[in-house]
């Protein structure tokens, strides 16, 4: 099953912003947009932000989601050493009838 | 409060079976899709199952079609997956989730090896 595209890592100082990307086609992310989920390691992962860019509760401002065509990306400002994980975007792909995630970003704050 | 609590998983010989549950709380599980996602150990998240919230229909990935059935009871709000045939490659830690990955249990690990 064909996977969404993210770059595997993504290094930034400490505070400053990252932005992470996720590109699919018009059957998934173009569709259906995409959430994105946080995993530390040994841990499950931790939804950030539904398809319709809201967060749950509990997640902090300093994450944001938007999507422009076929590309999704998750804002992350103001980092902090605890957002160093893996980052996975996902979609449910209308053409497949099934759920594909992206390979994951593992961001590293400097 | 949400929870999810894997089970079931163990190490088994190529070929092999296993059940896996998920016992659900906190939320309407028979109003709810449901999912089934593995990670093999240092890698990403796979997606290999989906089913409706009345039991139909029931999805599935092309690496385990044919091999892995999804189930669920509403009535003890527990979700299944009968992993048949298994093979080296399915080595992995299998979570049950929510729709849109809104909620995730700690996973159960199943480990073919012979």
């Amino acid at each position: 099953q064909a996977g969404l595209t993210q770059p595997p890592s993504v290094s930034k100082d400490l505070r400053q912003t990252a932005t992470l990307t996720c590109t699919g086609n018009s059957n998934n992310v173009g569709n259906q947009g995409a959430t994105w989920v946080q995993q530390h390691p040994g841990h499950p992962p931790k939804l950030l932000s539904y398809r319709n860019h809201s967060r749950p509760s509990g997640i902090s401002e300093r994450f944001s989601a938007s999507r422009s065509g076929n590309t999704a990306s998750l804002t992350i400002t103001g980092l902090q050493p605890e957002d160093e994980a893996d980052y996975y975007c996902s979609a449910w792909d209308s053409s497949l009838s099934g759920w594909v995630f992206g390979g994951g970003t593992k961001l590293t704050v400097l | 409060e949400v929870q999810l609590v894997e089970s079931g998983g163990g190490l088994v010989q190529p070929g092999g079976s296993l059940r896996l549950s998920c016992a659900a709380s906190g939320f309407t599980f028979s109003k709810s899709w449901m999912h089934w996602v593995r990670q093999t150990p240092g890698k990403g998240l796979v997606w290999i199952s989906g089913i409706e919230h009345d039991g139909s229909p029931t999805v599935y990935a092309d690496s385990v079609r044919g091999r892995f059935t999804v189930s669920r009871d509403n009535a003890q709000n527990t979700l299944y997956l009968q992993v048949d045939s298994l093979r080296a490659e399915d080595t992995a830690v299998y979570y049950c989730t929510t729709e849109e990955g809104a909620d995730w249990g700690q996973g159960t690990r199943v480990t073919v090896s012979s």
